[in-house]
């Protein structure tokens, strides 16, 4: 079946660090991936998407890039800032169909100042 | 934008009460999700429906049922409320297809006391 592991947290980084959380995905076919992200005491908020393989989705300052020959789409990041600091979950979902998406277990960033 | 909104921020209910978890969304998805967030496991897709009066279980049905009598609206019912439905439950929506991702509403604190 299809399933998504990404790293688990907590992760802690200074101000202006380099972030990358990892994500890798099993699926049949050639899925679309998300990065959701969480701040605290709110719903889950779309932050990238890639739709086929090599594409690279970018927001904010994050970008992810859909590697079908690693299956991973790693969240990264040049500069945190605090406000940063929220739940990131990445997810995947058949783009056939009208399929849920699957979600990895989320992992939590602190960024300290 | 679309909008999830869900009626409630926080409740607190009674062992063996019934509850009503209200979501409605305003750009006329076809597809609405219920998850449940709990630490360490992520998000659990509860039901999910692909159209007004269609419902399909999710991984974990057991003790809740739903009701979609219009499409922008989508309630979750918990028959009979027990200490261990104490969560997070966040609504979704999303336009028909997997390349689309989720418009999550900001979810509701529900404790069972």
């Amino acid at each position: 079946g299809n399933s998504v592991t990404q790293m688990e947290g907590p992760v802690t980084l200074s101000e202006e660090a380099f972030l990358t959380i990892n994500c890798t995905y099993t699926a049949t076919g050639y899925p679309s991936l998300f990065w959701y992200v969480q701040y605290p005491g709110e719903g889950l908020q779309l932050l990238l998407k890639a739709t086929k393989a090599d594409d690279k989705g970018s927001n904010k300052g994050f970008e992810a890039t859909y590697r079908k020959e690693t299956t991973s789409f790693h969240l990264e990041k040049g500069s945190v800032q605090v406000s940063d600091s929220a739940v990131y979950f990445c997810a995947l979902s058949r783009n056939s169909g009208n399929t849920p998406l699957v979600f990895g277990k989320g992992t939590r960033l602190s960024v300290i100042a | 934008d679309v909008k999830v909104t869900q009626s409630s921020r926080y409740l607190v209910k009674r062992t063996g009460e019934k509850v009503f978890l209200e979501c409605v969304q305003d750009m006329d998805h076809e597809n609405m999700f219920w998850y449940r967030q709990d630490p360490g496991l992520g998000l659990r897709l509860i039901y999910f429906s692909y159209d007004v009066k269609m419902k399909e279980k999710g991984d974990i049905p057991e003790g809740y049922s739903v009701s979609r009598e219009k499409k922008e609206r989508f309630s979750l019912i918990l028959e009979s409320a027990s200490t261990n439905q104490t969560s997070m439950y966040l609504c979704a929506s999303r336009v028909g297809g997997g390349k689309n991702g989720y418009t999550f509403g900001s979810g509701t604190r529900l404790t069972v006391v």
